[in-house]
């Protein structure tokens, strides 16, 4: 059965950094690209980049270059989210998804990141 | 960016009613279209994809048309269990762009 599982809920400071992570079983990790969708509270989806662990080619969408990096550690199926200078606005849900064959096809049960004073 | 745009917003429906949503994008993206299920405080569930194609254990009362730039859902007969936000998402080019979502609520 193919699971994304993703860490859990954080609370973090303005300023402060932050790596979540997403944990891919079932599946060859290597062989699919694993993506990060952002969801601030009551919006929709925005994607966010999407990296390919077999060779960690990674790719960003322009609202996110510069933002935020993404990357993986194959050894352990794991695939990361990371900010090195939170703000508030960066206050939303953050899943990762499987992409196969132009579709996310499978989900993680989302990161709630809170940034607050 | 391919901008998506869908309608409507929101819309009352009740169970055993046939409901439409329209999926529009700013060019055309071939087939190259998704369709996402949410429920609240839930992941994104994959429906449809290829524009058409319906995902393995998606009920058959799911379908989906289009090509190019106009597209449509439609559940043909509302279950409980369909009440949900529903999202289109086109993966002709990168970044791969949502529509708003439209949400489902009981009448």
């Amino acid at each position: 059965e193919v699971q994304l599982v993703q860490s859990g809920a954080e609370v973090k400071k303005p300023g402060e950094s932050l790596k979540i992570s997403c944990k891919g079983s079932g599946y060859s990790f290597t062989s699919y690209w694993i993506g990060w969708v952002r969801q601030m509270p009551g919006k929709g989806l925005e994607w966010m980049g999407i990296i390919y662990p077999g060779d960690s080619d990674t790719r960003y969408g322009p609202s996110f270059q510069g933002q935020v990096t993404i990357s993986a550690d194959k050894s352990i199926s794991t695939a990361y989210l990371q900010w090195s200078s939170l703000k508030a606005s960066d206050t939303a849900m953050y899943y990762c998804a499987r992409h196969s064959n132009d579709v996310d096809d499978y989900w993680g049960q989302g990161t709630l990141v809170t940034v607050s004073s | 960016d391919i901008q998506m745009t869908q309608s409507p917003s929101s819309l009352s429906a009740s169970v055993g009613d046939r409901v439409t949503i329209t999926c529009r994008a700013s060019q055309s993206i071939s087939s190259y279209l998704n369709w996402y299920q949410q429920k609240p405080g839930k992941a994104p569930k994959l429906l449809i994809y290829a524009a058409s194609s319906l995902q393995s254990g998606v009920p058959s009362r799911f379908s989906g048309s289009g090509s190019g730039t106009d597209f449509t859902l439609t559940i043909s007969s509302l279950q409980p269990e369909d009440f949900a936000t529903y999202y289109c998402q086109q993966s002709y080019s990168t970044p791969p762009t949502f529509g708003p979502g439209t949400k489902v609520d009981i009448k």
